[in-house]
């Protein structure tokens, strides 16, 4: 089956702009969180949805968002970027609780602002 | 201190070699993930444990729960082994916490 797929997986943008990435789960998969990895803090949480409610947030300023579609596709956003936002954002996709049942990740989007 | 603690941060080691990677958490979890990265970035779940031992190919995971400790270990390591290793504890907030990771050069 297909896996966790991301899109698009490289993206260059300006300061200032703002960016939407895209998550589509495992068929089945109810669950979504995003991550944020950078050299410098690794990895880091961001969000999780489930059936289109986000269940939990890490800790990052309002810039960045996120929503759940009903076909438990995600979409992540982040307004007014900043040279620090450049990282490679990973989603992954579990049944439910990924405590009882773990998270399947996908490829990564890398976004560079400039 | 990390909820989360992986050692050694970094290790090379030569084709063939015997390698063990540490995961230490002071989190309660019932479950531990350890996943691998490579260059590039993606993500692959190598195993996820409760207790006791896994093993998969040349992979070996074992988890102590009651001490808090898991160990990851690579026989035969071969320079496609290359890679980051990270342990990673669910949680019961919907979330991982993940450990700093593990990078390993292998030799040929």
């Amino acid at each position: 089956k297909a896996g966790v797929t991301q899109t698009p997986r490289y993206l260059i943008k300006t300061r200032g702009q703002q960016v939407t990435l895209s998550c589509s789960p495992i068929s089945g998969h109810r669950s979504v969180s995003w991550y944020q990895q950078t050299p410098g803090q690794g990895l880091q949480f961001l969000f999780e949805y489930f059936s289109e409610t986000q269940r939990n947030k890490g800790n990052f300023p309002g810039r960045f968002s996120g929503r759940q579609f009903s076909n438990s596709r995600s979409e992540m956003n982040v307004s007014t970027l900043e040279l620090g936002d450049s990282a490679l954002y990973l989603c992954a996709s579990s049944l439910g609780s990924g405590r009882n049942y773990g998270y399947t990740f996908g490829s990564g989007t890398r976004l560079t602002v400039v | 201190k990390n909820e989360v603690e992986q050692s050694p941060q970094n290790l090379t080691a030569q084709e063939g070699e015997f390698i063990t990677i540490n995961c230490s958490y002071s989190v309660g979890i019932s479950a531990l993930h350890w996943l691998q990265q490579h260059p590039g970035g993606g993500i692959v779940s190598l195993f996820m444990l409760s207790s006791g031992k896994k093993k998969h190919g040349r992979l070996i995971a074992t988890i102590n729960i009651q001490e808090k400790h898991s160990s990851l270990h690579i026989t035969a390591s071969h320079p496609r082994d290359s890679a980051v290793y990270i342990c990673a504890a669910p949680t019961g907030t919907y979330k991982y916490i993940f450990g700093t990771g593990t990078r390993l050069k292998v030799l040929a």
